[in-house]
């Protein structure tokens, strides 16, 4: 139940192109869902986060989908280029019914963005 | 100014050696948490510390044991190491209540 499955685990985009990564959960008391990015030798940052109560949410090129019946959220990069070439991670947790934001991350997606 | 900063950020050592890690962040925040990623990626949470208390500790062998002094600094000591202990070690922060967690750069750790 505190698993987070998320798809492809690896990923080849052009330039320009769009790309999208998958994720699914089980446990529905999980009411935050953010995406974090990680280059190589650093820390994840976080990317985008989005609570159950909206379908979508979309800051610059990046738009999370969420489908709260189907238990599944979506990443999606418009226009993607080659500096978004990094690992990307969804994850969940109980953010507003917890006592500290335990995030359960999904496999993570390696994204490459060819030029 | 690094926010959330660790050291060392490369440790090589030998089975049975014991090594701690050390975080420290500037950020005023209430929560810290150590994270371990392994070869595969993985990022798993092992603890986290509001105001220097302990609030979650999953299964981690009790080789490992957190230590937070104050609320801005948590460190990680390991006993009697293992090949398996081999990975990069985060560290986070939050403040309660808020989403984001900042990671550090992290530690990596081989064990040989």
């Amino acid at each position: 139940q505190q698993q987070v499955k998320q798809s492809p685990q690896s990923l080849i985009v052009q330039k320009g192109g769009i790309s999208i990564i998958n994720c699914a959960y089980e446990n529905t008391a999980f009411d935050y869902f953010p995406w974090y990015q990680q280059f190589p030798g650093k820390g994840p940052a976080l990317l985008i986060a989005i609570r159950p109560d909206v379908s979508e949410k979309k800051e610059g090129r990046f738009t999370i989908s969420f489908n709260k019946s189907a238990k599944q959220f979506s990443l999606h990069i418009m226009d993607s280029q080659p500096g978004d070439s990094a690992t990307y991670f969804c994850a969940a947790s109980r953010l507003y019914g917890g006592a500290t934001n335990k995030l359960i991350f999904g496999t993570g997606t390696l994204l490459a963005v060819q030029p | 100014d690094t926010a959330v900063s660790q050291t060392p950020k490369y440790l090589v050592t030998q089975m049975g050696n014991d090594k701690s890690i050390k975080c420290e962040q500037n950020l005023g925040h209430d929560t810290m948490y150590w994270y371990k990623q392994d070869s595969k990626k993985f990022l798993k949470i092992m603890f986290s510390y509001n105001n220097k208390e302990l609030i979650i500790n999953e299964t981690v062998p009790n080789r490992f044991s957190p230590k937070s002094p104050d609320k801005a600094h948590l460190n990680l000591h390991i006993n009697s190491l293992e090949l398996g202990d081999s990975a990069v070690y985060f560290c986070a922060s939050s403040q309660k209540r808020t989403g984001e967690l900042f990671f550090g750069e992290g530690s990596r750790l081989t064990v040989l």
